[in-house]
């Protein structure tokens, strides 16, 4: 099955709106990575973050080791933020990456 | 700020013809990956490396082959292309375990084989 499960699978936002966006892994992880992939594809890195809290901006993760899980918060989304946000999970030590599917964002006006 | 860069940003290939695809880091990284996206979808490692001409499998690594002829750059080859490899291909890198396995990722490559 599934070894990082995203959700939504899809996300629309009126602008001003807040989104949280889950990721749950089914197996034991090292750290995880949270990615923003633009609508004409190019990737950018949001936060590495092995555990705890971490904040950008408008943007907050957290992660909890323990409870294999992992959120991204988008407070007052706008409509720059539109996209696909996908998150990755290290296993331990063994430097790979495992993709969620992603969340796709609209936000409108 | 690292700096991952690949070529060609876009090839079209035919069935069974042969398909390098590159990447260059200028970050001093040891590990470098390969990954494939299919629409709609998140990311598959296919192959990696992290030494010089060593390379490891991924997880789905059939029909493809990698070299690393130094460490800053990273070949991905499709040595009989086929219509099952259109995807959009991603090159990054990282450093050691011992700093972070934060990996950089490269702007992509769109390949479509006809």
């Amino acid at each position: 099955g599934q070894q990082v499960q995203q959700s939504p699978a899809s996300l629309v936002l009126q602008e001003g709106e807040n989104a949280e966006l889950q990721c749950n892994f089914s197996t034991s992880l090292n750290s995880m990575q949270w990615f923003y992939q633009r609508p004409e594809g190019s990737l950018v890195s949001l936060f590495y973050n092995p555990s705890g809290t971490k904040q950008s901006g408008r943007l907050t993760s957290t992660t909890v080791i323990k409870e294999r899980r992992s959120s991204l918060h988008i407070s007052s989304s706008q409509i720059t933020d539109s996209g696909t946000y996908l998150c990755a999970m290290e296993q331990g030590g063994s430097a790979k990456l495992i993709f969620g599917e992603g969340t796709k964002l609209t936000v409108s006006s | 700020e690292a700096a991952v860069t690949q070529s060609p940003r876009s090839k079209v290939a035919v069935t069974g013809g042969k398909v390098t695809l590159s990447c260059h880091q200028t970050n001093n990284h040891d590990y470098m990956y390969w990954y494939r996206q299919d629409t709609g979808h998140g990311l598959r490692l296919i192959h990696y490396s992290y030494v010089a001409d060593s390379t490891e499998k991924g997880d789905i690594p059939d029909g493809y082959k990698a070299s690393r002829p130094s460490q800053e750059n990273f070949s991905l080859i499709l040595e009989l292309a086929s219509l099952s490899q259109t995807a959009v291909y991603f090159c990054a890198s990282s450093a050691d375990w011992v700093s972070s396995y934060e990996q950089y990722f490269g702007p992509g490559t769109r390949l479509t084989v006809l």
